[in-house]
């Protein structure tokens, strides 16, 4: 089955403790993103990836890291995780080109950060 | 700078009514729109991409246009169900420049009553 997923789906952490949560996709897509929604502010992108290697910064990418060494994954790094980070996350990934680039998106990360 | 706004932001009807969603946006130069439904806490489901070049994409009981030179397209969902009770967002896809990123539109949440 064609899908993003991503871990873990749920999340309760402390305030500078270091966290990884993981996004994979089974589509061979090249484009991959991570957005945050938070109410009244809707979805925003963090960070995206155009293929292996190739990373760049989105609309809030400060407090976050990304490392895109392999196609299928695309982890998003929390260095030093703050409470304003608490959030809802999503990964997405679809092809490059313009005409195909429908976005499928993962289930979503639950982030609390006391 | 593009920006997506959804109207109404809420919206409730009887079972059986016939809807539209409404969304716009302030820059013409899109590849494309997409419809998505977020059901509460869960990710984002994917109904309908349109093309820069299309005016309407179908599927079962919803029809999405698109008149990209008015920045605006519309949603509209026939003979409404109970299980159509979600969050619709729209979000576009601009071409041009390094914007590789949807930008969403902060939903209008329906209720569908039996």
């Amino acid at each position: 089955e064609a899908q993003v997923t991503q871990n873990p789906r749920y999340l309760i952490t402390v305030t500078g403790k270091k966290l990884t949560v993981t996004c994979s996709q089974n589509m061979n897509h090249e484009y991959m993103s991570w957005y945050r929604q938070d109410p009244g502010l809707g979805l925003r992108q963090i960070y995206y990836s155009m293929n292996v290697e190739v990373t760049d910064k989105g609309d809030v990418p400060e407090g976050y890291k990304v490392s895109r060494k392999e196609k299928r994954n695309f982890p998003l790094i929390l260095e030093s995780p703050s409470p304003n980070q608490t959030s809802l996350y999503f990964c997405a990934s679809s092809l490059i080109a313009p005409d195909y680039n429908e976005q499928f998106f993962g289930p979503g990360t639950r982030l609390t950060v006391l | 700078k593009q920006e997506v706004t959804q109207i109404p932001a809420a919206l409730s009807v009887p079972e059986g009514e016939n809807l539209v969603l409404n969304c716009s946006f302030t820059d013409s130069a899109i590849y494309n729109l997409q419809w998505f439904r977020q059901d509460p806490g869960k990710g984002l489901t994917s109904l309908l991409l349109i093309q820069s070049s299309q005016r309407e994409q179908t599927s079962g009981r919803l029809n999405a246009s698109l008149d990209k030179s008015s920045g605006r397209s519309t949603l509209y969902i026939a003979a409404s169900q109970p299980g159509d009770s979600a969050t619709y967002l729209c979000a576009v896809w601009n071409s041009g420049g390094s914007n590789y990123k949807l930008t969403f539109g902060k939903g209008t949440l329906l209720t569908v009553n039996p």
